[in-house]
């Protein structure tokens, strides 16, 4: 089976600007989890879809915000980006217990 | 709240050293919990976890971890470490919403 894949892998945005990653889960794995990974906080969790629904959600602002589609691919968007977006974001997919985590994409703001 | 803590930020090891890294946790119920391994630029691996029976969770890469529930411990451990074996690990538990949480991390430096 494919891993979870991830796109892009890098980005670079300015501040103000909006921006969406996307997630494509290990085939057959309904949840997909979206984390923050910066060097001082660790990995935050940001917010998880099961069967195109919100199951749970982490302690991040509005700008951040998630969707699932039909066949479980997944996307994040975060609006009026700010500086301390830049973060590396883990996607991770999973069917019952452990999570599977793609490469990450590297957001840089500027 | 469930939470798990990771209290050393760095391990340094001589290379075919015993090494252990150092997980706690504090969850309601019975824990799932699990060990990662993050090397430079790249994602999250999975490297074992525990649900239920035996304390001794053997997992990737000759890794192992011991599950103590009176002390609420979920240390990894190898005992013979490898330079390759230098990365970013991450314990972390399933809490009771059914997400999985990680601790801030342990970088293990394994000294040649």
């Amino acid at each position: 089976k494919a891993g979870v894949t991830q796109t892009p892998r890098y980005l670079i945005k300015t501040r103000g600007q909006q921006v969406t990653l996307s997630c494509s889960p290990i085939s057959g794995h309904r949840s997909v989890s979206w984390y923050q990974q910066t060097p001082g906080q660790g990995l935050q969790f940001l917010f998880e879809y099961f069967s195109e629904t919100q199951r749970n959600k982490g302690n991040f602002p509005g700008r951040f915000s998630g969707r699932q589609f039909s066949n479980s691919r997944s996307e994040m968007n975060v609006s009026t980006l700010e500086l301390g977006d830049s973060a590396l974001y883990l996607c991770a997919s999973r069917e019952h217990t452990e999570a599977f985590f793609g490469q990450g994409t590297r957001l840089t703001v500027v | 709240a469930q939470s798990v803590a990771q209290p050393e930020d760095q391990v340094n090891v001589a290379e075919g050293n015993p090494l252990t890294v150092k997980c706690t946790y504090s969850v309601s119920g019975n824990p799932y919990l699990f060990w990662y391994v993050q090397y430079p630029n790249r994602g999250l691996q999975f490297l074992l976890k525990y649900i239920t029976g035996d304390n001794l969770v053997k997992g990737s890469y000759g890794f192992e971890a011991e599950f103590n529930k009176s002390q609420t411990s979920f240390h990894l451990k190898k005992p013979s470490a490898l330079v390759s074996d230098s990365a970013l690990y991450f314990c972390a538990v399933r809490d009771q919403d059914d997400k999985i949480i990680f601790g801030k991390g342990t970088r293990l430096h394994i000294l040649p």
